[in-house]
């Protein structure tokens, strides 16, 4: 397995310019995650999904899109880029398995994409 | 909304001291996680604590959750220079939307 890849590993937009980050995980997990990263920030979540066809917004959404058609891939889109979004933007995928009548998950990382916005 | 705080944000240590971080949930936890970056690396999950009270171990790690289920720790006995990284915590909420908040991180800094 691959577990979670991320492409691509680093990208520098110009402001106004848009993208895609592309993620996909190979495990068949259902929730899928994507973070951002910045110094003294820890990981702040952007958006998420639960399964195919479902998506939700953490905690910054402002300025992204998320679509997740398949199980697999979950793209991130910059609708039109900003030198605030300049940042280490890290995938992630878990499931759910239920454990002694608690709901546990895990969180497994892709290598995360290194984006500067000028 | 859940906020989860992480303190201190660094510490520098000398190699064969302890080292202790601190999660603190502004509101209850279902479950807690701790996670390591190496420095230019990813997250990598460590552990995860779901009961009231919980100690886990991990060889030098040992890792707490509050009675109250809103605060968590992270102990490294006698660090190594290979403990350098950041530690990270994340909490879950009630809910299961596999939505996790991450605090701040603390990053730690080991003289050799």
């Amino acid at each position: 397995n691959a577990g979670v890849t991320q492409t691509p590993k680093f990208q520098v937009l110009k402001t106004g310019q848009s993208m895609t980050l592309q993620c996909a995980q190979d495990m068949n997990h259902e929730y899928m995650s994507w973070y951002r990263q910045d110094p003294g920030m820890g990981l702040r979540l952007i958006h998420y999904s639960v399964g195919a066809g479902i998506t939700d917004q953490g905690e910054v959404p402002n300025g992204y899109n998320v679509s997740r058609s398949t199980t697999e891939d979950f793209p991130l889109r910059l609708l039109s880029a900003a030198p605030s979004q300049t940042s280490v933007y890290f995938c992630a995928s878990s499931y759910s398995p239920r454990t002694g009548g608690a709901w546990t998950d895990t969180q497994y990382f892709g290598p995360g994409t290194r984006l500067t916005v000028l | 909304g859940q906020q989860v705080m992480q303190i201190p944000q660094y510490q520098h240590v000398q190699e064969g001291e302890d080292f202790t971080t601190y999660c603190n949930s502004s509101t209850t936890l279902s479950n807690i996680q701790w996670y390591k970056q190496r420095p230019g690396g990813h997250p990598v999950f460590l552990i995860q604590l779901v009961k009231s009270g919980e100690v886990k171990k991990q060889k030098r790690l040992t890792f707490q959750f509050g009675e109250a289920k809103k605060n968590s720790s992270l102990h490294i006995t006698a660090t190594q220079t290979t403990d350098v990284g950041t530690y990270f915590c994340a909490g879950k909420g009630s809910s299961n939307t596999g939505k996790l908040i991450f605090g701040q991180g603390t990053t730690l800094q080991v003289k050799p």
